[in-house]
């Protein structure tokens, strides 16, 4: 099976654009969360989606916003953004509860 | 173990070593445990995971050990190679939750 995957790898942003990534599941994968990576803070949590609704948030702002899709491919999107939102950002799936990571969008903002 | 501060703590070996990488959790409500390995550049990947109803599991070259009475997770990963450098993270999950809480991981450096 093929694994996860994010587009783009690399994404370079200035200060109040805004910013949209990509993240495919594992195939038969229903679930689908985002977490944030960055190296003061490790890994955190930023929501969890599952049959395309939203069912478990972590503390983020409300400019941090994700879909998913009949297909299970997520999206997340990022508005107004701050120097702080550079990070690398990190989607796994999961069946149930063993979870599988993509290589993440890594996220400049200048 | 865990991080203090922004520094991750760092177990330097030689490779053919075996190493122990240890993470204390804090939620005596966990009841399943994964390691995962993260090499620079890419995602976690998965080791190796535990319930709580174990307290040894092994795999290829590694093995986990839960203690619940103290809290404590170990993984060992037997006569180590310079291509299992990586920071090493532990995750639990409690009652259920599909959400796992990462603990700040373990720079493993592995020399020739």
């Amino acid at each position: 099976k093929a694994g996860v995957t994010q587009t783009p790898r690399y994404l370079i942003k200035t200060r109040g654009q805004q910013v949209t990534l990509s993240c495919s599941p594992i195939s038969g994968h229903r679930s689908v969360s985002w977490y944030q990576q960055t190296p003061g803070q490790g890994l955190q949590f930023l929501f969890e989606y599952f049959s395309e609704t939203q069912r478990n948030k972590g503390n983020f702002p409300g400019r941090f916003s994700g879909r998913q899709f009949s297909n299970s491919r997520s999206e997340m999107n990022v508005s107004t953004l701050e120097l702080g939102d550079s990070a690398l950002y990190l989607c796994a799936s999961s069946l149930e509860r063993e979870q599988y990571f993509g290589p993440g969008t890594r996220l400049t903002v200048t | 173990g865990e991080s203090v501060g922004l520094h991750l703590p760092t177990l330097s070996v030689q490779e053919g070593d075996n190493s122990i990488i240890n993470c204390a959790y804090s939620n005596s409500a966990s009841d399943y445990f994964i390691w995962y390995k993260q090499e620079s550049g890419k995602g976690p990947q998965f080791i190796i995971d535990i319930r709580s109803n174990m307290d040894k599991r092994q795999g290829q070259r590694v093995t986990v050990l839960l203690n619940k009475t103290v809290k404590h997770l170990s993984l060992q990963i037997a006569a180590t190679q310079p291509g299992d450098s990586a920071v090493y993270f532990c995750a639990e999950m409690g009652g259920g939750s599909y959400i796992p809480t990462f603990g700040r991981g373990t720079s493993l450096i592995v020399h020739p």
